[in-house]
């Protein structure tokens, strides 16, 4: 079947560590995000990428970092400059990033840091 | 003005009657409209696109109103398993979407 992978579902660590969520898709879409959401908000968009070996700032890109290097895989870093890094964290994708692609979502991971 | 506004709710439902909700868009340029469905704790999953004419799937009808910029979504015989928050998403500039913040749906039975 296919979709969006995200690994893994929850996700612990230290204040200071450097963290990497995973995201692999199988459907072929060119177009990949990265999407925070906190209680009470709105997804709000960290990075995203409309194909191989490019990605663009979103609205909340500080403390992040992101890579392309395969259309499949969009993975994300939470670095220690990150102030807030607890969230749940949603990556997503689209065939193109034309303007009638709906987003499809991987089913998150939960970020806590302590 | 935000540029994407929903009402939060919860809207409270009898199980079996109407419900609908809109979306206010601030961008005029805006070009394509859809209604995510979410739930608790859970990723977003696409309801439905929206396009000008209108469309309808099943039990659900979406509606587009440019003048007044703003989508609508309508629940018909609504179900205990229709509770969630219904997100509204509208894709405007080069990065595309911007999200509001969710309208919560509670059916009772």
């Amino acid at each position: 079947d296919g979709g969006i992978t995200q690994s893994p579902k929850y996700l612990f660590r230290k204040e200071g560590q450097n963290v990497t969520l995973s995201c692999e898709q199988n459907l072929n879409h060119d177009a990949m995000y990265w999407y925070r959401q906190d209680p009470g908000q709105g997804l709000r968009l960290i990075y995203y990428s409309q194909i191989v070996n490019d990605f663009q700032k979103g609205d909340i890109a500080e403390g992040y970092s992101v890579s392309r290097e395969k259309k499949e895989s969009f993975p994300l870093t939470v670095t220690s400059a990150q102030k807030n890094p607890t969230a749940f964290y949603l990556c997503a994708s689209s065939i193109s990033p034309g303007r009638n692609s709906p987003l499809h979502f991987g089913n998150g991971t939960r970020l806590t840091v302590t | 003005r935000k540029e994407v506004e929903q009402d939060p709710g919860p809207f409270n439902v009898p199980e079996g009657a109407t419900v609908a909700f809109n979306c206010t868009y601030s961008n005029s340029a805006s070009q394509s409209f859809f209604w995510y469905r979410q739930d608790c704790r859970k990723e977003p999953k696409l309801l439905m696109s929206v396009y000008s004419s209108g469309n309808e799937d099943g039990r659900f009808t979406a509606q587009l109103n440019r003048a007044s910029q703003y989508i609508s979504l309508l629940i018909r015989d609504s179900k205990l398993s229709d509770s969630a928050t219904y997100l509204c998403v509208v894709r405007g500039g080069a990065d595309g979407l911007t999200f509001g913040k969710g309208t919560h749906l509670i059916i009772q039975p």
